[in-house]
């Protein structure tokens, strides 16, 4: 089974800070994503990598930027939080080949006072 | 117009009724089909993949229909359990994903 894993279910942060948010799999995964969640806003595509090293913009990318280093590995980076960055953060990852579905993380809940 | 189109419902329904979601995409050229379930304030989690022939999983089938361009679910005999929202996803070129907003169900007693 795929284990998608974030490295903290919740998150309290300041405003300005550098804040970094993990995510790892464990099924060899090329693609790699980060979402944002909000109420009535539905899903939001922040960044994706499809492989080591390679990433590109989704939707929302402005205050944030990514890191993959090795394959298992895609961090988010929110440079200077603030406060409108209060959500929900969903790491995703998928095989490569269009029938692959999205395998979700658990979520990092992160608050910016 | 959006990529992906879902009514949000809610949907209130009794136990055992059968509930069914449609949900709408507008690009010819998506791929793959896929409904998510998500429970409050955790992550969405695949339900099922769609298949171009229609696939059934227990008490749950889903449809595709490529010359309307819409997908379908059935959940039959609803329990409690069933409660959550459901979340369309559409693929293209396997790396391009695209969300429905979700429906909401809520089976009562």
């Amino acid at each position: 089974d795929v284990k998608v894993t974030q490295s903290s279910r919740y998150l309290v942060k300041r405003t300005g800070e550098k804040v970094f948010l993990e995510c790892v799999q464990d099924m060899d995964h090329e693609n790699m994503f980060w979402y944002r969640q909000d109420p009535g806003l539905g899903l939001r595509l922040i960044y994706f990598s499809y492989d080591v090293k390679m990433k590109e913009k989704g939707d929302i990318p402005e205050g944030y930027s990514v890191s993959r280093e090795k394959k298992e590995r895609f961090s988010l980076i929110l440079e200077s939080a603030s406060t409108n960055q209060t959500s929900m953060y969903l790491c995703a990852s998928s095989n490569r080949g269009g029938n692959s579905p999205l395998h979700f993380g658990n979520g990092t809940r992160l608050t910016v006072t | 117009r959006k990529e992906v189109e879902q009514d949000p419902g809610p949907f209130n329904v009794p136990e055992g009724a059968t509930v069914a979601f449609n949900c709408t995409y507008s690009n010819s050229a998506s791929q793959s089909f896929f409904w998510y379930r998500q429970d409050c304030r955790k992550e969405p989690k695949l339900l099922m993949s769609v298949y171009s022939s229609g696939n059934e999983d227990g008490r749950f089938t889903a449809q595709l229909n490529r010359a309307s361009q819409y997908i379908s679910l059935l959940i039959r005999d609803s329990k409690l359990s069933d409660s959550a929202t459901y979340l369309c996803v559409v693929n293209r070129a396997g790396n391009q994903f695209y969300f429905g907003t979700g429906t909401s169900l809520t089976v009562i007693p």
